[in-house]
């Protein structure tokens, strides 16, 4: 697609359910990005997916939070047991594999979740 | 690791002057990427500038500029002519050129909301 598409948009849930953000990066961009950003906060590195290699899972606050990234496009934010502290919007990004050159992240425009 | 810091959490400029934002870092690495981004009521996070740590030289995209001052661990964001457009939060960004997995990984500083005035 033209830009980075997650979904979504908003979410309101109730304390103790499961979510699921999707994120639709940008065609072509193998690396991939999830950030969490709290209300008043800046923004909170949570996982980054490259091609086919592991993913850097440093960023994810608890075993609560979990992702996948299938056939190398669409990627899942899972969160398990929701709780009140996990309300902020989910961000993803997208880009080419890294190079050389400066990587330009492209961000989708977030899903925000509110866990009552 | 490496810290972003943005010491102003708002700031506010009338419209067609200039304002100044804010950004220090800490690192231990020679060689790194700066950026300001952008973030609209929209959410969606605009790249404006960025700057690599090896060029001496200022970048500069239209009405924006940056003032990168290296040994200060300095990294400021000039607005010109500043537009009603500009209001957003702004976020200063760092990213390591290392490689390994967290190769691309930005670190963000705070943000600093911006405010025009009319």
């Amino acid at each position: 697609g033209a830009g980075v598409s997650q979904s979504p948009s908003n979410k309101v849930t109730e304390k103790g359910k499961d979510v699921e953000l999707r994120c639709d990066p940008i065609s072509g961009h193998t690396a991939l990005y999830w950030y969490r950003q709290s209300l008043g906060q800046g923004l909170e590195f949570l996982i980054y997916f490259q091609g086919n290699s592991a993913p850097d899972k440093s960023g994810l606050p608890s075993d609560r939070f979990s992702a996948e990234r299938t056939g190398g496009s669409v990627s899942t934010l899972t969160i398990q047991r929701t709780q009140q502290e996990d309300s902020a919007v989910y961000l993803c990004a997208s880009s080419f594999r890294p190079s050389s050159g400066a990587n330009v992240l492209t961000f989708g425009a977030g899903s925000r979740l509110t866990v009552l | 690791a490496q810290t972003v810091t943005q010491s102003q959490p708002e700031m506010s400029v009338q419209e067609a002057e200039t304002v100044t934002l804010s950004c220090t870092y800490d690192t231990s690495e020679s060689d790194y990427y700066l950026f300001w981004y952008k973030q609209p009521p929209s959410r969606q996070m605009i790249l404006v500038i960025r700057q690599e740590a090896y060029k001496q030289q200022n970048a500069t995209e239209n009405r924006f500029s940056v003032n990168f001052q290296k040994a200060a661990k300095s990294f400021s964001l000039k607005i010109s002519d500043s537009q009603l457009g500009d209001a957003a939060m702004y976020f200063c960004a760092y990213r390591s050129v290392a490689g390994g997995t967290s190769y691309g990984k930005l670190t963000f500083g705070q943000g600093t909301i911006l405010t025009v005035h009319p």
